[in-house]
């Protein structure tokens, strides 16, 4: 049974490009969160995506950034327009129910490390 | 909205010693709180986990104790091992609530010296 699979591990881009983060759920799971890791820093929440649905980007910034979970195919984290301060780690979980919580917890991909040049 | 606090940031213990990691929430609604061990260059994983009904959870030589009253959790590892090294992260969040995404705690560098 894979886990949640994220790629690229690594993506260096250029101040301006578009950086694309895709992740697979784990088999089963319908549900997806996106999370930001800064060096030295926890992980900060983006957005949660089921099926075709946003369902909270609360945490996601209202430029730039956009993320879809399509019914065929990985979720994509999009950022467009890339600048330094997105250099990051960017991981994926995902979840078989809505809540986080007990008989439902986290799992998480191992991020994709994006560096703008 | 929740709010979780980490304690300490690094930590240092002898090869068979006790680690304590502490964390403090700020939601009373909060009823779910897992902690996760992340290994240089991989994803958290998750190695414990609470609900708010308990007041403490065992397994092996990990351990985790909740305190609703004065909203504060706390991860403990007895007989460490150098392989127990890495970067622990406590999370809160209300499970069945509005608010059900995990808020993490900024973390714990825990270093076990053979």
């Amino acid at each position: 049974n894979a886990g949640v699979m994220q790629n690229p591990r690594h993506l260096v881009r250029r101040r301006g490009q578009e950086a694309r983060l895709r992740c697979s759920p784990m088999k089963g799971h319908s549900h997806v969160y996106w999370y930001r890791q800064l060096p030295e820093e926890g992980l900060k929440f983006m957005v949660y995506l089921q099926k075709e649905n946003i369902i909270d980007e609360s945490g996601m910034p209202k430029e730039r950034f956009s993320a879809e979970f399509p019914k065929e195919g990985p979720s994509i984290l999009r950022i467009q327009q890339v600048v330094r301060g997105d250099s990051a780690a960017y991981f994926c979980a995902s979840s078989p129910r809505r809540e986080t919580g007990y008989n439902s917890p986290l799992h998480f991909g191992n991020g994709t490390r994006l560096t703008v040049t | 909205g929740e709010n979780v606090e980490q304690h300490p940031s690094t930590l240092s213990v002898q090869e068979g010693d006790s680690a304590v990691i502490k964390c403090t929430y700020s939601d009373s609604a909060s009823n779910y709180f897992p902690w996760y061990k992340q290994e240089l260059g991989k994803g958290p994983q998750l190695i414990i986990d609470i609900r708010s009904n308990v007041g403490e959870k065992k397994d092996q030589r990990i351990a985790v104790t909740l305190n609703k009253t004065a909203k504060h959790f706390s991860l403990h590892i007895t007989e460490t091992q150098p392989e127990d090294s890495a970067v622990y992260f406590c999370a809160a969040s209300n499970y069945g609530g509005s608010q059900g995404n995990l808020i993490f705690g900024k973390g714990t560098k825990l270093s076990v010296k053979p």
